[in-house]
């Protein structure tokens, strides 16, 4: 079975330093992992994802993470923390190799300090 | 013009009463989804439809009817709501199958509450 944890429930950071969100997965097969970002009272929009291309990935808004076979890790990063970041971050991992069933992260909170 | 909305916004209702969330979407995708979002704000899917199809069909109460009267909508019908149902639904929707595509398009969600 496919599940993702994502490390950390809260992270907080202040503006302009960097951002390090922490995410396993577990998969059976070679998985497609996404993150998506979720501003309050919004729907969910996709920052970025892997899929079995080149293991370092851009996203949008500066966003980027690195997918870790051998660690089986996702973690997603930004250089440089902006107050607009503030929110709730999902990783993501696929079901299985061929539904559009996805298996979501418990999320993590992003709070930027001025 | 907003892709994937929801209808209502927010809901507040007594528990035993049926209600209705009503989904569009205006991207021409041809698969959507259900996901409820728990107080804890996990994720899980209900139900996604595909060209109209029935295609997930997760381990959820049979109060809960999906209804896709063509492709760009999908209706959630729930029945004899009770207080455990109090959550966000959101819709989503993609084109093909979301490992081929890689994203949903989620709606702003759907608030309800059951007293």
């Amino acid at each position: 079975a496919q599940s993702v944890t994502q490390l950390d429930s809260h992270v907080s950071v202040s503006e302009g330093t960097p951002v390090l969100l922490r995410c396993n997965y577990s998969s059976s097969y070679s998985p497609s992992l996404f993150w998506y970002v979720q501003h309050p009272n919004k729907g969910l929009q996709l920052l970025l994802k892997y899929t079995s291309a080149a293991t370092l990935v851009k996203g949008i808004n500066g966003f980027e993470a690195e997918f870790k076979k051998s660690e089986t890790s996702f973690h997603l990063t930004k250089p440089s923390a902006h107050m607009s970041d503030a929110a709730e971050y999902f990783c993501v991992v696929s079901g299985s190799s061929n539904t559009g069933k996805l298996i979501f992260g418990q999320g993590t909170t992003l709070q930027v300090k001025p | 013009d907003t892709a994937v909305s929801q209808t209502p916004k927010y809901l507040v209702t007594q528990m035993g009463n049926d209600k209705s969330i009503k989904c569009e979407q205006n991207l021409g995708h041809d698969t959507m989804y259900w996901y409820k979002q728990d107080s804890k704000k996990f994720l899980k899917i209900m139900f996604s439809y595909n060209n109209k199809e029935l295609i997930i069909n997760e381990t959820v109460p049979n109060r809960f009817s999906p209804k896709s009267p063509d492709k760009a909508h999908l209706n959630l019908h729930i029945n004899s709501l009770e207080l455990g149902d109090s959550a966000v639904y959101f819709c989503a929707s993609s084109q093909g199958w979301i490992l081929n595509t890689g994203e949903l398009f989620f709606g702003e969600g759907s608030r309800l509450t059951v007293l």
